[in-house]
């Protein structure tokens, strides 16, 4: 079946400027997670969803960053007044939940990746 | 929170010998360790992953063993073969319903030479 599609799969722009990242899950995946990869790292944890809803925006850098998802599908991520140290590749994951509390499925499957360069 | 050291940072390794891959946590709640391979332009692809009540597991020519008491867990690769090469990720992850979001290592560049 298909898999996690982002897109567009490369953005460049200036610095000042709004961007929105989109993320189309695997259909039925009840968890969505946006992580950032920054050139020769590792990846970095932002927000993660729960159908609609975000208990977890710990990951966030700054007010800056936003994400929202609807219909326990697609996830959009927005940065705004972009900075240079935006630049990095954004990927999204999802994952479904299975098996009694305490006991989940924990593989994340990984789309492409959006690469962000603000100049 | 949790932290995940990775060694080492680039590994360059003849045909057919195999690839170790070690990783280090801290925190010792962790319970969820799984490995990823990143190839160019590419997210990340799942290769394999062990949970915390088991202390090695394999499959074909991957292996990963988990040391719990010493907080370590490393990749093994054997027969290593050219599709290898590609970036490796370690990651681990705390026990929390429904949100597994991982802490990830830096990243091992394994490099395969023919």
């Amino acid at each position: 079946g298909a898999g996690v599609s982002q897109s567009p799969s490369n953005k460049v722009t200036e610095k000042g400027k709004d961007v929105e990242l989109r993320c189309d899950p695997i259909s039925g995946h009840t968890a969505l997670y946006w992580y950032r990869q920054r050139l020769g790292q590792g990846l970095e944890f932002l927000i993660y969803f729960q159908g609609n809803s975000a208990p977890d925006k710990s990951g966030l850098p700054s007010d800056r960053f936003s994400a929202e998802r609807t219909g326990e599908s697609v996830s959009t991520l927005t940065i705004q007044r972009t900075q240079q140290e935006d630049s990095a590749v954004y990927l999204c994951a999802s994952s479904i939940i299975i098996g009694r509390r305490g006991q989940s499925s924990y593989e994340q499957y990984f789309g492409p990746g959006t690469r962000l360069t603000v100049t | 929170g949790e932290n995940v050291e990775q060694h080492p940072s680039t590994l360059s390794v003849q045909e057919g010998d195999s690839a170790v891959i070690k990783c280090t946590y801290s925190d010792s709640a962790s319970n969820y360790f799984p490995w990823y391979k990143q190839e160019l332009g590419k997210g990340p692809q799942l290769i394999i992953d062990i949970r915390s009540n088991v202390g090695e597991k394999k499959d074909q020519r991957i292996a990963v063993t988990l040391n719990k008491t010493a907080k370590h867990f490393s990749l093994h690769i054997t027969e290593t073969q050219p599709e290898d090469s590609a970036v490796y990720f370690c990651a681990a992850s705390l026990p929390n319903f429904g949100n597994e979001k991982l802490t990830f290592g830096t990243g091992t560049r394994l490099t395969i030479i023919p």
